[in-house]
């Protein structure tokens, strides 16, 4: 079966230090992966998207960046930390538009 | 307007009782509708696709109207363990799965 994993659960990092979330997917060969970011009492928003190695989309510019270095490896990082990043980071894998997505357990950030 | 826009609640209903969410979504070429349960602090997971006809899941039935652009999640019977946020997700056609979710609607369930 298909399993997502996603590390750290929580984080605190200082304004300005660099950030590296990592993500992987077992179970299937060439998914489509997400970030999202989910701020508190709000929706979620897409951050990068990829449908293969090395093919990274962003959604909304930021100081945020992603790579794809393996099929099921997706790695969302920052140089230098705003205390706007702080929120719920959500990796998440799809077949299809036609299947919903299934996400990760989530790493809680809090800049301060 | 949002393009997918629901009423965050609170839905405060007691056990047993029935209860129905809707979702609104703005854009008419929207191909594919879903709803998720988010717990708190918790990741969101998939609870149902919506199919044109309407479809059912134990208590759980969902429902598509194309032509007021809108989706509903009725749940029956609430249980406890149904207190959650709901959210509505809608998707667009073309090559790439353009995904907007809904801020979410909490329900509490009390006993």
């Amino acid at each position: 079966s298909q399993t997502i994993h996603q590390w750290p659960a929580t984080l605190v990092q200082p304004v300005g230090s660099p950030l590296s979330l990592e993500c992987t997917v077992e179970g299937t060969s060439n998914p489509n992966l997400y970030w999202y970011r989910q701020a508190a009492g709000r929706g979620l928003q897409l951050l990068f998207y990829s449908v293969g190695i090395g093919q990274i989309s962003s959604e909304v510019p930021q100081n945020l960046s992603a790579s794809r270095p393996q099929d099921r490896q997706f790695i969302l990082s920052s140089k230098k930390l705003l205390l706007s990043d702080s929120g719920f980071y959500l990796c998440a894998w799809s077949v299809g538009r036609n299947y919903g997505y299934t996400f990760g357990s989530g790493t809680r950030l809090t800049v301060v | 307007r949002k393009e997918v826009e629901q009423d965050p609640g609170p839905f405060n209903v007691p056990e047993g009782a029935t209860v129905a969410f809707n979702c609104t979504y703005s854009n008419s070429a929207s191909q594919s509708f879903f709803w998720y349960r988010q717990d708190c602090r918790k990741e969101p997971k998939l609870l149902m696709s919506v199919y044109s006809s309407g479809n059912e899941d134990g208590r759980f039935t969902a429902q598509l109207n194309r032509a007021s652009q809108y989706i509903s999640l009725l749940i029956r019977d609430s249980k406890l363990s149904d207190s959650a946020t709901y959210l509505c997700v809608v998707t667009l056609s073309g090559g790439y799965q353009k995904v907007t979710f809904g801020t979410g609607t909490k329900l509490q369930v009390i006993p």
